[in-house]
């Protein structure tokens, strides 16, 4: 059975960071690239960025770049999304999300998803 | 930059069928962009309906179908149910390993 659970909420000061974590279990950790997806309060959901631990690469979507650093940790399974110079904007759940890599070759979906990381920046 | 654009929302009755679509601010959808689907209701993580075009994912009613339709990406859903209404994501994949989701279609049944 497949679970991605995400670290807990977590209350932020404007210009901090906050590094949240994505734990997977139910499959061989290298066989799946993980992705960041966020929703602020009463919007839609936004590609943050990836990465693809067996090929040690990461993508970030452009208005992200600089400010993100996705990382993974195959003997945890554990992937982690660190964001900077965290604005009141920034309020958001944070989800991640998982894609399969079958034979080297990254698949084009998200299969499962955490459940979930709020993160609120307020001074 | 690359714009996904879906409708805001959509109505339905109770066991019609609405079919929901997936553009480009520029160009057309293929499936060359592997068009994948999402539901999320309120309060809760996305659930994966449909990827690569027309795959539904495990578990999911035959009820809900992928298809290019024209130059878009369409999600339709057969025999709408009252537990349907949620917000709906169309997702493209960009290619090195991107991918950019549309704004959302709020789908009510009523």
């Amino acid at each position: 059975q497949v679970h991605l659970v995400q670290s807990a909420a977590e209350v932020k000061k404007p210009g901090s960071s906050v590094r949240i974590s994505c734990k997977a279990s139910g499959g061989t950790f290298r066989n799946f690239a993980f992705s960041w997806v966020r929703q602020a309060p009463g919007q839609g959901l936004e590609w943050m960025g990836g990465i693809i631990p067996v090929f040690g690469t990461t993508n970030y979507a452009q208005r992200f770049q600089g400010r993100v650093t996705i990382t993974a940790a195959e003997p945890t399974s554990t992937a982690y999304m660190e964001l900077s110079s965290l604005r009141s904007e920034d309020t958001a759940v944070y989800f991640c999300a998982r894609t399969p890599v079958e034979w080297l070759i990254l698949r084009q979906y998200f299969d499962y998803w955490g459940q979930g990381t709020l993160v609120t920046v307020s001074s | 930059q690359t714009v996904v654009t879906q409708e805001p929302s959509f109505s339905v009755s109770p066991g019609g069928t609405v079919t929901l679509t997936c553009g480009l601010s520029s160009g057309s959808v293929s499936t060359d962009y592997f068009p994948s689907w999402y539901q999320q209701a309120p309060g809760q993580a996305p659930r994966t309906l449909i990827y690569s075009t027309n795959t539904r994912s495990s578990g999911v009613p035959d009820r809900f179908s992928g298809s290019i339709l024209g130059n878009k990406a369409a999600l339709t859903i057969t025999g709408a149910q009252a537990d349907d209404e949620s917000e709906y994501y169309c997702v493209l994949y960009m290619g090195n390993g991107i991918w950019v989701f549309g704004g959302g279609t709020k789908l009510t049944v009523l």
